[in-house]
């Protein structure tokens, strides 16, 4: 069964509206959490790293301010995307781990069109 | 800077038929290598995960082999199926920190046809 489930799997707002994606870990307690970005065939882009309890890591170019992480708990995370723009349209995939040896899982994706 | 290849990006094969994906990375001191499946507009499913300590995963008709020193990985698909199609990416872990990264590849998609 699913290890992670995102939602909604698709939107579509208007320019200058902020929409918030969330990601939740189904089976076990994700100590870290990722968010991704893809552009049509491209692979993943990470954007951020984030951990229980603390602020999130943004990978260099991302900008925090537009891009807000909050990981409130062991079983969700969630990205709200701030003001979004035309260019901000793209598939936003966040992805979970526990433990060092686990694998990294990934939820099924968020569509995201600004008109 | 780790750098992650597959190679071929895309492929096309006849249903039964066995098949071999290739992953090179350029840093061999990775801490694990894991294989995805990724569909159209979908997120990624994990196939199988290889601990830097291990030479090689099964899973059903899957095997993933691993050899770190040379910096390779090959995922093993035995009588292929149309429902195996789908893009294939294969990514490496740094370390074990908790904020260590997977590496992506570039994805090899492939095709099983009838």
């Amino acid at each position: 069964g699913a290890v992670v489930s995102q939602h909604p799997s698709w939107v579509i707002c208007k320019s200058g509206t902020s929409v918030k994606i969330e990601c939740r870990s189904l089976d076990f307690q994700a100590t870290t959490m990722f968010w991704y970005r893809q552009f049509p065939k491209q692979s993943l882009m990470l954007m951020a790293t984030s951990n229980e309890g603390s602020k999130a890591t943004y990978e260099q170019g991302v900008e925090k301010d537009k891009f807000l992480i909050n990981h409130a708990s062991l079983t969700l995370s969630t990205l709200t995307v701030t003001s979004a723009h035309p260019e901000d349209s793209s598939f936003y995939i966040c992805s979970v781990r526990g433990n060092s040896n686990q694998p990294q899982h990934f939820g099924d994706g968020t569509r995201l069109s600004i008109l | 800077k780790q750098e992650v290849t597959q190679i071929p990006a895309a492929l096309s094969v006849p249903e039964g038929e066995n098949l071999v994906l290739n992953c090179s990375f350029t840093d061999s001191a990775i801490y694990n290598l894991q294989w995805f499946r990724q569909d159209p507009g979908k997120g990624l499913t994990s196939l199988l995960l290889i601990q830097s300590s291990q030479r090689e995963q099964t899973s059903g008709r899957l095997n993933a082999s691993l050899d770190k020193s040379s910096g390779r990985s090959t995922l093993y698909i035995a009588a292929s199926q149309p429902g195996d199609s789908a893009t294939y990416l294969c990514a490496v872990r740094a370390n074990t920190g908790t904020a260590s990264k997977l590496t992506f590849g570039t994805g090899t998609r492939l095709q099983v046809t009838l």
